[in-house]
């Protein structure tokens, strides 16, 4: 079964960037579509964006101008960088595999990493 | 505010059979499968349902779904203790909404 453990800094200041790490075991991440959605504390699931094979990516138009996901095969890892952060974005980030189709949902997910914004 | 709407909470006695409620619009629902996911208390979301009433290897057969138009439903019978969770439907979106979009959740308790 697919091991997706994210990481990253848990505690940021308003205006910093947020750089997450996804890596994925045993599968390789080529040939597969990679999504990252987060949940504010006590609130429903947000779709951030997903890439594909390294490549081509989606991002969620209301996140789209501060969002870069990208993906390095060698390490088998995908990356989430998020800029200029308020406490809005505090969440729990998870990344999962799939969600680049209608017929093909993000279906292994992460445990999640929370991600708290304060000053 | 989500795009798909959920009943905020639902219970049950164990045993019961409880219907949680999703409804969309023709961008989503009405025009793409529907997903079901359960998250259990502190843990990550799990993929209940898929393409609308399909259920993943593992997942007892208590656990069905329908769609109809532009809405959908999970039904969950001879209710457990341990079906006590959070559950979220989910659907492809065609509109600049997306293109993944879920509903606020229903907070499932089992009295």
């Amino acid at each position: 079964q697919v091991q997706l453990p994210e990481s990253g800094p848990g505690l940021l200041k308003p205006s910093e960037t947020l750089s997450l790490t996804c890596t994925v075991s045993p599968a390789s991440i080529n040939n597969y579509y990679w999504t990252w959605i987060r949940q504010p504390p006590g609130k429903g699931l947000e779709w951030i964006g997903y890439i594909y094979d390294s490549g081509s990516t989606n991002y969620n138009p209301s996140l789209k101008s501060r969002i870069t996901i990208s993906a390095d095969p060698s390490k088998n890892q995908l990356s989430l960088n998020l800029t200029s952060v308020t406490a809005a974005d505090t969440a729990v980030y998870y990344c999962a595999r799939g969600g680049g189709r209608a017929y093909s949902p993000p279906d292994f997910w992460g445990q999640g990493t929370l991600v708290s914004v304060s000053s | 505010q989500s795009v798909l709407t959920q009943p905020p909470s639902a219970s049950g006695t164990p045993g019961q059979r409880v219907i949680i409620s999703c409804s969309g619009g023709n961008s989503n629902i009405g025009s793409n499968y529907v997903y079901w996911y359960q998250q259990l208390p502190g843990m990550a979301p799990k993929l209940l349902i898929y393409r609308n009433n399909h259920r993943p290897s593992g997942v007892p057969d208590r656990f069905s779904a329908s769609k109809s138009g532009t809405s959908a439903s999970l039904a969950i019978s001879g209710l457990r203790s341990e079906d006590e969770a959070d559950y979220y439907c989910a659907a492809w979106d065609d509109s600049l909404s997306g293109p993944w979009v879920f509903g606020g959740g229903t907070k499932l308790t089992v009295l």
